[in-house]
């Protein structure tokens, strides 16, 4: 059964048009992230969250906005998608107790910006 | 500042035995991750190292030194199967994963 799920798989939008992606994880980890990765690119970080605790990455553009409103579900929300935003949106969970945990991957949802 | 090197590509052939290597520089250590990741696919989870030596699970290995900040994935008895790309994933003092971009290995029959 899978831990993580994530939705929709592949979202088609407009230049411009906001886009809400989802997560949710059955595992009742702490820990919840959302990753970009760009075609042979290493994942880059958004957001992560501990529990209700949010952390911004520096370098994540004002554009992404993110939402934890309970342990399992998290969501993405780019405002307003550039070309350039197009990428596999990965989210993953980790314990984030009793030291480091490996990271727990849902699917990944394919974002194209039209 | 944080560096990942791990080669873009290596090619192999099925029934054989590959190597790849990857070298880090981190704030601080708190262990290191290999991950697989098929074409089009989320990355899934195959070893952690934390103390220097050899981790073996099935065809699949993983090699650390600390003091040289060198890690190996070793992947024996070559399927199709194994044509992905593997990220090599050490964790930061912050418990944060820095991630390679990741060799893509293609296995050849």
């Amino acid at each position: 059964d899978a831990m993580v799920i994530q939705n929709p798989r592949y979202q088609v939008t407009q230049f411009g048009k906001p886009v809400t992606l989802s997560c949710s994880q059955t595992l009742n980890h702490n820990v919840m992230y959302w990753y970009q990765q760009k075609s042979s690119q290493a994942p880059k970080l958004l957001f992560h969250y501990y529990d209700k605790d949010f952390n911004n990455e520096a370098d994540t553009p004002d554009n992404f906005q993110s939402r934890r409103p309970n342990t399992s579900f998290c969501f993405l929300d780019i405002r307003s998608p550039g070309l350039g935003d197009a990428a596999m949106y990965l989210c993953a969970t980790s314990r984030g107790t009793g030291g480091p945990g490996e990271l727990f991957f849902g699917e990944g949802s394919r974002l194209t910006v039209l | 500042g944080q560096n990942i090197d791990q080669p873009t590509e290596m090619t192999a052939t099925e029934g054989a035995i590959v190597q790849i290597n990857c070298t880090y520089q981190t704030s601080g250590f708190n262990g290191l991750f290999w991950y697989q990741q098929h074409a089009g696919e989320a990355p899934t989870f195959l070893s952690y190292n934390v103390l220097d030596g050899l981790e073996e699970k099935g065809r699949f290995s993983s090699f650390l030194s600390r003091s040289k900040g060198y890690s190996y994935l070793l992947l024996k008895e070559l399927q199709m199967k194994d044509s992905a790309s593997y990220l090599c994933a050490p964790m930061d003092s912050n418990y944060q994963l820095i991630w390679g971009a990741g060799t893509k290995l293609i296995i050849k029959p």
